[in-house]
């Protein structure tokens, strides 16, 4: 069955450290891939999303992740993390075949230390 | 702006009771989704509804119906509520067709209480 595996379940940073959220997934043909964040109190939202083209994507708020096929990994990166920060991160993949239903990973909390 | 509403923020109901959770959305979005989310598990899907009047079983549809009578709405319905109900519960949507990468918009969640 396909699956996301989000391997860190809490990381605690201080701000200005370096962030890279793991997330491997099983699927061996095309897929698209996503990072979804929850903030506090809020609803998810996309962060950024991969289909096609160049494996480094970037998003919102300084966050890239990028795509190595050969791994089938999809790790979420920001140079600097920062209070605001704080939420849960969600890595996510849609086979390409399946018609759009999205699979999700179990959640990495990140907590910034101000 | 694109929106995903969901009925209620937060509901507490009994045992035995019959919970309707309600969802709408004003994108035109073929599709449309139910989650419910807990801590340690991510999100897991319930049901999903590709167009009005479909319905189709997603992970863990146990305890759960869903209802698409208009393209813009999509119930979820605790047919007798139990406790390990209790959860948050996410509605989404997302074009069909070629639109496979554009990812999900989400409501802002429903927690439902079962005591």
């Amino acid at each position: 069955a396909q699956s996301v595996s989000q391997h860190n379940h809490h990381v605690i940073l201080s701000e200005a450290a370096s962030l890279e959220l793991g997330c491997n997934y099983s699927y061996g043909g095309t897929v698209n891939l996503f990072w979804y964040v929850q903030y506090p109190g809020q609803h998810l939202q996309l962060l950024l999303k991969y289909f096609s083209g160049d494996p480094l994507v970037k998003g919102i708020k300084g966050f890239e992740a990028e795509f190595i096929k050969s791994k089938f990994s999809f790790n979420l990166r920001k140079p600097s993390v920062q209070w605001s920060d704080t939420a849960e991160y969600f890595c996510a993949v849609t086979p390409y075949s399946s018609a759009s239903k999205i699979i999700f990973g179990s959640g990495t909390r990140l907590s910034i230390r101000p | 702006d694109v929106k995903v509403t969901q009925s209620s923020r937060y509901l507490v109901k009994r045992t035995g009771e019959k919970v309707f959770l309600e969802c709408v959305q004003d994108m035109d979005h073929e599709n449309m989704f139910w989650y419910r989310q807990d801590p340690g598990l991510g999100l897991r899907l319930i049901y999903f509804s590709y167009d009005v009047k479909m319905k189709e079983k997603g992970d863990i549809p146990e305890g759960y119906s869903v209802s698409r009578e208009k393209k813009e709405r999509f119930s979820l319905i605790l047919e007798s509520a139990s406790t390990n109900q209790t959860s948050m519960y996410l509605c989404a949507s997302s074009p069909g067709g070629s639109s496979l990468g554009y990812g999900y918009t989400f409501g802002s969640g429903t927690r439902l209480t079962v005591v």
